[in-house]
Order: structure tokens, then sequence, then C-alpha cells
């Protein structure tokens, strides 16, 4: 059974810097392209990122490109999200996702991140 | 980037009704790559349809999707008290992946 661990939220001052993330069991991540999504108060779901299963081929929404990277850690079968230049509007649960080619199938519980000053 | 518009905003129904949510695309979705997603307060989205008429896993036959292009349903048959939720779409087959707005269903 798949499971998806997000931590790392917290409250962070705009300008400062976060990195996120999700523990996997039950999936290899070598095998599977992972989500980063996210859900500001208020607000619909909007997706983040995208790493594709072979580690290398990334894809983000507009409005983080250039300042958040998606990446995993093999040994540790984990997935990250850094997230530098935050601003208020990045305030959300941050959930991970597998997916099954673009297909997000599996979800973590989330992780709030809070940016203000 | 495919644009996503989902109608009603809120949809008022009550246990039993059938409820019928629209997602309407900027273009067509390559390969019906529409999903639909149902979230409840405080939880994880759930994925309920994929490829815009496959249930996942789990899912209840009362839900149901169809569609194809740039017009899709989600159809819940007979609304059980825990259908009561935030519905989203979302299209899967281009970079940006893009999410609807997002249809409350209410118990009226």
């Amino acid at each position: 059974q798949v499971q998806l661990v997000e931590s790392g939220g917290g409250v962070v001052q705009p300008g400062g810097s976060l990195r996120l993330s999700c523990a996997a069991s039950g999936v290899t991540l070598t095998n599977y392209g992972m989500h980063w999504v996210r859900k500001a108060p208020g607000k619909g779901l909007e997706w983040v990122a995208l790493l594709r299963y072979d580690g290398i081929n990334k894809y983000y929404a507009d409005s983080v490109k250039g300042r958040f990277t998606i990446s995993r850690d093999d040994s540790k079968n984990t997935l990250y999200l850094q997230m530098n230049s935050l601003r208020t509007d990045d305030t959300a649960v941050y959930y991970c996702a597998k997916a099954s080619g673009w297909l997000a199938d599996s979800w973590g519980q989330g992780t709030l991140v809070t940016v203000s000053s | 980037e495919i644009v996503l518009t989902q109608s009603p905003g809120t949809l008022s129904l009550s246990p039993g009704e059938r409820a019928t949510l629209s997602c309407r695309a900027s273009q067509s979705v390559p390969s019906n790559y529409l999903a639909w997603f149902q979230q409840k307060p405080g939880q994880a989205p759930r994925l309920l349809i994929s490829d815009a008429s496959s249930r996942a896993t789990g899912i209840a036959d009362r839900f149901s999707g169809s569609g194809s292009g740039t017009d899709f349903t989600l159809t819940i048959s007979r609304l059980d008290p825990e259908d009561f939720a935030v519905y989203y779409c979302q299209q899967y087959a281009t970079s940006p992946l893009t999410f609807g707005g997002g249809t409350k269903l209410e118990i009226k």
C-alpha cells in the first residue's frame, strides 16, 4: 500500500526559504513520477511541479518557476520541494502525489506552509 | 495552457438525488486525459475518475464520468451523505497541468 508523508512545513517570512519532504513507502520513486500540488486557504487546487520517473525531466507552474525546485533522493526514497523567495501568496497546504504517467493517483495528507511577516 | 471551467460553482441537493457536474476545457484535452477528484475539509484529494470515464480502484459505481474533447461531466447517480464535498476536474495531458475551480456539493 502506498503511503506518502509530507513534512517540513511551517511559518516563514516573505523572501525566505523552506524545503518540503515527502517520504514514500510501499512504492519505489524511481519507478514513478511525483507531483507537488497546493491548496491555498479559500482557493482551489493548484498544480505546482512534476518530476518524471527518470529523475531528470521536471515541469513547473509559471507561478513558481525559477523559485521552486523539485528533486528526490533515491537512497531515501524521498521527494523534495525547495522553495526560495517565498511570497505571501505561496501560503497553502502542500501535497505530494504519486504519478502514474502524469495522473496523480495517490496523495499524502499535506503540510502547511505559511508565509507571513 | 488549457483552462478548465467548472459549473455550477455550488450545487445544493438532497441525499438520494442525482448530481451532474460540468467541466469545460478551453481547448480539446489530448487523449481525454481528464480526471475528477473529491476533497473534503482537512483531507487530501481523492481520485475518482481518470481518462474521463474510468473509475479509480475502490470508487463506488454511483460515480461515473463521461465526455470527450472539451466537455466533460461527473455524475453521481444517488447522493449519499458522504458525497457532499468539493469536486475538481484536472487535465493531465499537457504541462502546465491545470485544475478547474471546483464545484461545492452541499446538502440542501
